[in-house]
Order: structure tokens, then C-alpha cells, then sequence
């Protein structure tokens, strides 16, 4: 079955520790993104990358990094500079021209103490 | 700055009754997608309106845009406790290239 894999469902860090979150895809999708979900809100995007070697920063990329070295895979990592980490971080894929409808997987939920 | 405003962003209903979310958006659009989640998991796409005028139907669910008025409407007919969720409205704007906007969502609680 075609879909997009998250790893791990759920991630507890200490504080000052960078930590990756994994996103696998095999929907052949060549546009991929994250997203963060705080409590009670919409999701806010961090990253996307259209093709492969190639990412752009979203809204809220400050203190986060990601690589895209194969088309079906997207990690992003949390960085000890991101300021409030703790969230729930999902993962997206599509394909590359717009109007084409993103697709998730099933988040990570990240707890920084 | 780009808004996607959602209203109401709670709602309570019982069961049987009729009800309307709206989504709002500030700019030329003619792609607007509709997303449910329930509690601690994904989104899952509902609907995915790509031009004016469009109307979609699943069920107790209908989705309708209107380009020229930015606005977008998620109707429920007869709700029943099963479509309890958080709803979740998304635009792509033109001039963002291939990114989504999201409203903030829409908690609905049906009652029985």
C-alpha cells in the first residue's frame, strides 16, 4: 500500500538535545512538507521541497533544518534553537504542481523537558 | 499577510440537527481543500474544490466554493455523532506557489 510513514509515533527529548524526525513516502510525490500543530490550532508550515536537493523555508522555520537527499524521504531536525519544540509535527507529500491535494502521515508527537 | 479564517471554531450539535462551517480566505484562489482530524491523529482529505462554483458531496458532508467571494462552506445534514472531529479548511494561493494555508479549524462536538 502506497503512504507516508512517520517515525517515531511519539519522541521525548531533554532540552539543549537536537532530535530528527523521519518522513518516508512511497506515493512517488515529488513535493514534500512539515508542518507543526500546537494545541487547539491550525498547522503552521516549517519546510517544503518541490524536487529533490532542493527545500525552501516555510513560516516558522527558525530553529529547524532539513535535508532532501532522496525523493521519498524528508527528515526534518528539531534543533536545540528552536525555542518551544514541544508539538505535534506532521508530514506531507503531493505531487509538484499545485492543485494537487496534499496527503499526511500520521505525525510525531515531540515532548522537549 | 494571507488570512484563512474559520468560523465558528467550536460547535456543539445535537444529533439530527443542520449546520454550517465557513471558511474565509484573503486572496485570489481558485483551490481550497477541506481536511477532518480526530483527536491524536492525522488529517484525512474530505474535499478538494479547484474552481468556482464547485460543489462536492460525501455523505452527511457538502462542500461548496466561491471564488469571487472568497469563501467556502462545509455543510452537515443531520449530524450524527460519528462526524465529531476537528475540520480543517486549507487554500493554495496562487502566488504561493505550491504551499497550503490553513484555517485555524473547526471543533465539532455532536451530541446525542
Amino acid at each position: 500500500d502506497g503512504g507516508i510513514t512517520q517515525s517515531p509515533k511519539y519522541l521525548f527529548r531533554k532540552e539543549g538535545q537536537n532530535v530528527t524526525l523521519s518522513c518516508e513516502q512511497n506515493l512517488n510525490h515529488d513535493a514534500m512538507y512539515w508542518y507543526r500543530q500546537d494545541p487547539g490550532q491550525g498547522l503552521r508550515l516549517i519546510y517544503y521541497s518541490q524536487i529533490v536537493n532542493d527545500f525552501q523555508k516555510g513560516d516558522i522555520a527558525e530553529g529547524y533544518s532539513v535535508s532532501r537527499e532522496k525523493k521519498e524521504s524528508f527528515p526534518l531536525t528539531v534543533t536545540s534553537a528552536q525555542k518551544n519544540p514541544t508539538a505535534f509535527y506532521l508530514c506531507a507529500s503531493s505531487r509538484a504542481r499545485s492543485s494537487y491535494e496534499q496527503y499526511f502521515g500520521p505525525g510525531t508527537r515531540l515532548t522537549v523537558t | 499577510e494571507l488570512k484563512v479564517e474559520q468560523n465558528p471554531l467550536f460547535l456543539s450539535m445535537q444529533e439530527g440537527k443542520n449546520y454550517t462551517i465557513y471558511c474565509n480566505y484573503s486572496t485570489t484562489s481558485d483551490r481550497l481543500y477541506w481536511y477532518r482530524q480526530d483527536p491524536g491523529k492525522s488529517l484525512e482529505s474530505l474535499f478538494v474544490l479547484l474552481s468556482n462554483g464547485a460543489v462536492k458531496q460525501e455523505g452527511r458532508l457538502m462542500a461548496s466554493l466561491d471564488t469571487k467571494a472568497r469563501l467556502s462552506t462545509l455543510h452537515i445534514t443531520a449530524a450524527v455523532h460519528d462526524l465529531s472531529a476537528t475540520y480543517f479548511c486549507a487554500v493554495d494561493p496562487l502566488e504561493y506557489g505550491n504551499k497550503l494555508v490553513f484555517g485555524a479549524g473547526t471543533i465539532l462536538r455532536v451530541k446525542s
